[in-house]
């Protein structure tokens, strides 16, 4: 089954407006999630590491404050997209590692397709 | 910058044929995982290597890990429809970060 849910599926907004996806973590702790955006037909391109009680460390051109994190809880991380475009359409998947100590290995959750009209 | 290419990057076979996935980098890793991903959905598990010369068998998939832990290959023998999907390999730097691979589609034709 799965370990790791995320909500909503899908969600199509309107451009400006902001979204919020949640990330859990099912029957187990993960002081480390990780947020990732894929574009069709592509791969996994690592946005973000969100760190349960402290902030959230994002990679080389992903705008902090366009796309905030939040992860209050050892089960819970939230990305919302803040002011959404078009351009911010994509699929957006986030993790958890099985370890407590690496990111060798991770659950994946089964994504949030945003489409921004 | 820590890379892992992937080649082919897309493959299009018919049932019963053979194929082989090859995940390279310049660069060493604690671990190399490969995953499978099906369209809309989350990336799959598939198997773990760890140790430089490592072969590990999953029913018709072949995962072999280089001696120096810098690539690793997947084969898989008499491919089925239900192979179909996107293979993702993926470097443990050991640093807690993940590094991912461009991916190889898979599709196989009955």
């Amino acid at each position: 089954g799965a370990v790791v849910s995320q909500h909503p599926s899908w969600v199509i907004c309107k451009s400006g407006t902001s979204v919020k996806i949640e990330c859990r973590s099912l029957d187990f702790q993960a002081t480390t999630m990780f947020w990732y955006r894929q574009f069709p037909k592509q791969s996994l391109m690592l946005m973000a590491t969100s760190n349960e009680g402290s902030k959230a460390t994002y990679e080389q051109g992903v705008e902090k404050d366009k796309f905030l994190i939040n992860h209050a809880s050892l089960t819970l991380s939230t990305l919302t997209v803040t002011s959404a475009h078009p351009e911010d359409s994509s699929f957006y998947i986030c993790s958890a590692p099985r370890g407590a100590h690496s990111s060798y290995e991770q659950y994946f959750g089964p994504g949030t397709r945003l489409t921004v009209t | 910058t820590q890379l892992l290419e992937q080649s082919p990057q897309f493959l299009s076979i018919q049932e019963g044929e053979n194929l082989t996935v090859y995940c390279n980098s310049s660069s060493v890793f604690s671990s190399l995982q490969w995953y499978r991903q099906e369209p809309g959905e989350g990336p799959v598990l598939l198997v773990t290597v760890v140790t430089g010369g490592e072969v590990k068998k999953l029913k018709r998939l072949t995962f072999q890990f280089g001696d120096a832990r810098k690539d690793s290959s997947l084969h898989i023998t008499a491919a089925q429809p239900g192979d179909t999907g996107l293979y993702l390999c993926a470097g443990d730097t050991g640093g807690f970060k993940t590094i991912f691979g461009a991916g190889t589609r898979l599709f196989v034709k009955a």
